[in-house]
């Protein structure tokens, strides 16, 4: 089945405790992002990244990393968690090659609470 | 870079109509719309290229004029299961996506 899958799905941790969230697709996509969603805000992407070691910054990058060692992974970083990184976070994928007509798939999101 | 998105909520009867409007202060090359139940992922509805097409997907529509960077989602006869929250992403040509803040659609009996 194709996918994007996360992990943990919930996570509840502590100011300052590294942490970091999986993200995983098996449908050869080029196309990985980040988002985070919190009430009133919509989704605002964090980092995105157009192919393997090829990221870039989104609207919301502070206070976090990504990398792109492998095309199917795409973990988010959480160095030093504070409180306002609190939120619903979205991994999702998309095929950029030939038609443009590429819709992006979603994970199934991960909770964070950050006390 | 967030498109904007217009109403923030509406609330509709069973058979009644809604717009759902998006627009970007950049040039656009596509304008994608998505629903999302709450506490779910955001789920693909249409993809609309520039050029002015229209799309439709059972009774839900939408057209993108690329003049004004401007889109809207038409739902008609709106049922019970189209409740959600209902997001616009824009892409300028750079193959990334950026998603508006949403518009809560609820729909009662």
């Amino acid at each position: 089945e194709a996918q994007v899958t996360q992990n943990p799905r919930y996570l509840i941790t502590v100011t300052g405790k590294k942490l970091t969230v999986t993200c995983s697709q098996n449908m050869n996509h080029e196309y990985m992002s980040w988002y985070r969603q919190d009430p009133g805000l919509g989704l605002r992407q964090i980092y995105y990244s157009m192919n393997v070691e090829v990221t870039d910054k989104g609207d919301v990058p502070e206070g976090y990393k990504v990398s792109r060692k492998e095309k199917r992974n795409f973990p988010l970083i959480l160095e030093s968690p504070s409180p306002n990184q609190t939120s619903l976070y979205f991994c999702a994928s998309r095929y950029l090659a030939t038609s443009p007509y590429n819709e992006q798939f979603f994970g199934p999101g991960t909770r964070l609470t950050v006390l | 870079q967030q498109p904007v998105q217009s109403p923030q909520a509406v609330i509709l009867r069973e058979g009644e109509d809604a717009v759902i409007n998006c627009s970007s202060s950049k040039a656009l090359y596509s304008v994608h719309w998505y629903r999302q139940k709450h506490g779910e992922a955001p789920v693909f509805l249409m993809i609309l290229l520039k050029g002015g097409e229209q799309k439709g997907h059972d009774k839900i529509s939408a057209s993108f004029n690329e003049k004004k960077q401007q889109s809207s989602l038409y739902l008609t006869a709106s049922q019970l299961s189209y409740s959600g929250t209902y997001f616009c992403g824009t892409e300028t040509g750079a193959n990334n996506l950026f998603f508006g803040t949403g518009t809560r659609l609820t729909v009662i009996p």
